[in-house]
């Protein structure tokens, strides 16, 4: 069935160091979102990214959509304990609704200070 | 707060019991979605309602349902409770049927642990 796979599973990094997140889906997305999860919290829309090969920025948060429309990617420079959470990116499910949602299973950030 | 409503924040159950999880959605939105969040599984999508309709289906056992209310608040229902349904039930809400490029809102999510 159709999948969504996101690595690194875990990344532990320094504060000021940049990350970098991957999302790789196994059939064609007419769109791609990205969410963060707080620890304890619960997913909060970041992005959606809709057109091949589309980069958007959010100050220091770069999103990517690849031009096959199967990839994106979500990269953070100089990341700050504020970014700990985990980082989902999800499309819409294959032959179902616009709406509905497959997730990957995330990309936990740790920041140590 | 997101503005989507879900109660109870927590809940323990004993097996073979039934619940229900309750959600109210952001004022405006039509759409109600309801995942379930395990740490092996990751978010799972069960069910979306659509202005009271059940618009899809996802991987939701038989032992669950859900229903939308005419005032557009949800319910999902688990019964026959296995030690495995215990997970993070999340609720989410978008103001269409496509989800779109607001993307959804969750509510803070209702904790059941089955003992």
């Amino acid at each position: 069935g159709q999948q969504v796979m996101q690595i690194p599973q875990y990344q532990h990094v320094q504060e000021g160091e940049d990350f970098t997140t991957y999302c790789n889906s196994s059939t064609t997305l007419s769109n791609i979102q990205w969410y963060k999860q707080r620890p304890g919290g619960h997913p909060v829309f970041l992005i959606q990214l809709v057109k091949s090969g589309e980069v958007k920025k959010q100050k220091r948060l770069t999103f990517q959509f690849g031009e096959a429309k199967k990839n994106s990617s979500l990269h953070i420079t100089a990341t700050q304990t504020t970014d700990v959470g985990t980082y989902f990116c999800a499309g819409p499910i294959h032959g179902g609704s616009q709406g509905n949602l497959i997730f990957g299973k995330g990309t936990k950030l740790s920041v140590k200070p | 707060d997101s503005g989507v409503t879900q109660t109870p924040k927590h809940l323990i159950t004993a097996t073979g019991q039934r619940v229900t999880l309750r959600c109210s959605p952001r004022s405006g939105d039509l759409s109600v979605y309801w995942y379930q969040q395990s740490l092996d599984q990751g978010l799972q999508f069960l069910i979306q309602y659509y202005n009271g309709e059940e618009r899809a289906k996802g991987n939701i056992l038989e032992r669950f349902s859900a229903q939308q209310f005419p005032d557009l608040h949800s319910e999902l229902n688990l019964s026959s409770l296995e030690l495995g349904d215990s997970a993070l039930y999340f609720c989410a809400s978008s103001t269409g049927e496509l989800g779109g490029a607001e993307g959804y809102t969750f509510g803070s999510g209702t904790r059941l642990t089955v003992v």
